[in-house]
């Protein structure tokens, strides 16, 4: 498509449920950022794909939290055992230069 | 601690007027970046600068920088109802991979 794509818009998930979030990422793009944003507050950096190489993870908030990409495709944000605290707009960002693209987000509700 | 950090952090001005909005931020940078975003909507990017720029112009959109101050301004002149939305500076850290580090933004709110 022609920008960076990401489902589902809103999900309300119980607590202690896991979710899956998903990002399709402009085509070409080698570069991939998810980014957390709680409500009136800054985006938070949570992971960054580049290319084949060795995702940097360090901005994942626990070991609950993890992510995949396989080579410049789809990538999937997946949190397991779902806090209350974990209720943010989930943002998924491309790049091929130093501008990235976002999505529309994620909203997770965590109830 | 934050990177970028805008202030104020919420602003409301009438149509037609101009609307100022900072950020600063505390370490060196390659560019800095400002995005716009409306409710419920992702984000949009506006314009970014680099490093060795001082000012930079796009339509009704004027960014200065000065990295002895660490600080940038964003100004948007003639406002529009339209403006209305949260505006986000983002900086590039020297060494960061190109990981952006956003502020907590400043709501503008443009009345008709």
């Amino acid at each position: 498509g022609a920008g960076v794509s990401q489902s589902p818009s809103n999900k309300v998930t119980e607590k202690g449920k896991d979710v899956e979030l998903r990002c399709d990422p402009i085509s070409g793009h080698t570069a991939l950022y998810w980014y957390r944003q709680r409500l009136g507050q800054g985006l938070e950096f949570l992971i960054y794909f580049q290319g084949n190489s060795a995702p940097d993870k360090s901005g994942l908030p626990s070991d609950r939290f993890s992510a995949e990409r396989t080579g410049e495709s789809v990538s999937t944000l997946t949190i397991q055992r779902t806090q209350q605290e974990d209720s943010a707009v989930y943002l998924c960002a491309s790049s091929s230069r130093q501008t990235q693209a976002f999505g529309s987000g994620t909203r997770l509700t965590v109830v | 601690s934050q990177q970028g950090e805008e202030d104020p952090q919420a602003l409301s001005i009438q149509e037609g007027e101009n609307a100022t909005m900072n950020c600063s931020y505390k370490t060196s940078i390659n560019n800095l970046q400002w995005y716009r975003q409306n409710s419920g909507r992702g984000l949009v990017h506006l314009i970014l600068i680099r490093s060795n720029e001082r000012e930079k112009h796009s339509g009704r959109l004027r960014v200065t920088l000065d990295t002895s101050k660490k600080s940038s301004s964003l100004l948007i002149t003639a406002s529009r109802a339209a403006d209305t939305a949260s505006y986000f500076c983002a900086t590039d850290a020297t060494g960061s991979a190109r990981q952006l580090t956003f502020g907590s933004g400043t709501q503008l709110t443009v009345l008709p």
